[in-house]
């Protein structure tokens, strides 16, 4: 049993296009996060919702929505894809509130290639 | 200290012997630092979570120090196996955040 999904794991497409990644926790957690790796291999936060509520939106750009249909969900729409998106994309959830003790759990991760 | 920092950025061991490395942090507005383990084709893993100045922490072979006043984690494994390969991050909680180091990469040789 997955605790944190993603779908796709491999995403290829056109600059320009719109995409959306699926992200689900089985794990009854209050918070959902996304992060973005970037070139560097640092792992950057861009959102983070609790009980569906946005509490982070770490200065990303307006093309990048993050939607909580419900608080086992935050799926991350993507508009106009740029060059400069690509990366692998993490999914997290926490039990608590975003606290400086709870554990993150991640999803396996989403490939992100724009050509 | 105006980031998360973690040294070496990889490291090689021989099976057997026993490594440390660092995790260096903004020693102001300290919250907590949490270590996590991220093998290869796998999600990060959380180690440890570790708030007050001198906590020391265990989890089987491997153990973690903490000193907030001079903003520093070492992490140790003790007696190194293959299966302790992966990537060890690191990050500190601000604002409702994680802020994570770029990782030290450990690779056991057998």
């Amino acid at each position: 049993d997955t605790a944190v999904s993603q779908t796709p794991k491999y995403l290829v497409t056109q600059m320009g296009n719109d995409k959306s990644i699926k992200c689900e926790q089985n794990l009854g957690h209050d918070t959902m996060y996304w992060y973005k790796q970037d070139s560097k291999k640092f792992l950057k936060i861009m959102f983070s919702y609790n009980n569906k509520e946005l509490i982070i939106n770490e200065t990303v750009p307006n093309r990048f929505s993050p939607k909580s249909p419900d608080k086992a969900h935050l799926n991350l729409h993507i508009n106009s894809l740029e060059l400069g998106d690509s990366a692998v994309y993490f999914c997290a959830s926490s039990q608590g509130p975003a606290g400086r003790t709870d554990t993150q759990y991640f999803g396996p991760g989403t490939r992100l290639t724009v050509l | 200290i105006l980031n998360v920092e973690q040294s070496p950025q990889s490291l090689h061991v021989q099976e057997g012997d026993s490594t440390n490395f660092t995790c260096s942090f903004p020693s102001s507005n300290f919250y907590a630092l949490h270590w996590y383990r991220w093998e290869t084709a796998k999600s990060p893993e959380a180690l440890f979570v570790m708030t007050l100045n001198g906590d020391e922490k265990k989890k089987g072979r491997i153990s973690a120090t903490l000193n907030t006043k001079e903003g520093y984690s070492y992490l140790y494994i003790k007696g190194s196996q293959p299966e302790d390969s992966a990537t060890y991050l690191c990050a500190t909680y601000n604002d409702y955040k994680l802020s994570f180091g770029a990782g030290t990469t450990v690779t056991v040789r057998a």
